[in-house]
């Protein structure tokens, strides 16, 4: 069965950093670009950034490049996501997702049940 | 980042109607364009890629058109188990915008 297990999530404080993990199963993990997606309470998912199959290749959205930075690592069937400077409006449920197909921008086929990352002081 | 503008925000239905979402992107997207159902508590679901393929399992009362900018998702014959929130997503270049979500309910 294909699937993907978010980590990493929890209570941080402002200004603070976090790396959130994604681990996948029952597919070939380096065929496959990846996203993360996330969802603030009582609003929309919103696209936050992918990585390619090797992991050479990051796109991210513009409001976010400055501080989240995606990486994978093929060997242990992981992709990441590290976000920097953390503020109340990164609170969120963080999806991880697979890229259908073999190209960097598609349709999102598989995703993780979500964590949760909750910043405050 | 220009929008997807997605219509309505929220809709309420009877069992066995006929709903259709709209969706409209700040280009045009070649219909490189997908649709998800979300339900509460649970991750999205991939329903419709290419602006109109049906995903394998996903029910045929399900089904997407459109071309250009204008895209839609129609329900045919609305079921209580499709209460959720559907999104589009557009996937032509980066960033993959979704668009803000319309909310089905049951009347």
């Amino acid at each position: 069965e294909v699937q993907l297990l978010e980590s990493g999530g929890g209570f941080v404080q402002p200004g603070e950093s976090v790396t959130l993990s994604c681990v996948g199963s029952g597919f070939i993990y380096s065929n496959f670009a990846m996203s993360w997606v996330r969802q603030a309470p009582g609003k929309g998912l919103e696209w936050i950034s992918s990585v390619s199959g090797s992991g050479g290749s990051t796109y991210y959205v513009d409001s976010m490049k400055a501080r989240f930075t995606i990486s994978r690592n093929n060997s242990a069937n992981t992709v990441f996501l590290q976000l920097d400077t953390l503020t109340a409006e990164d609170t969120a449920t963080y999806y991880c997702a697979r890229v259908a197909g073999r190209r960097v921008f598609y349709a999102l086929d598989v995703w993780g049940r979500g964590t949760s990352l909750t910043v405050a002081s | 980042d220009i929008p997807m503008t997605q219509s309505p925000v929220s809709l309420s239905a009877s069992a066995g109607d006929r709903v259709t979402i709209s969706c409209r992107a700040p280009h045009i997207l070649n219909g490189r364009l997908a649709w998800y159902q979300h339900k509460s508590g649970e991750p999205p679901k991939l329903l419709i890629y290419s602006a109109s393929s049906l995903r394998s399992g996903v029910p045929s009362r399900f089904s997407g058109s459109g071309s250009g900018t204008d895209y839609n998702l129609t329900i045919n014959g609305l079921q209580p188990e499709d209460v959720a929130t559907y999104f589009c997503q557009k996937y032509n270049v980066g960033p993959m915008t979704f668009g803000q979500g319309t909310k089905v309910d049951l009347k």
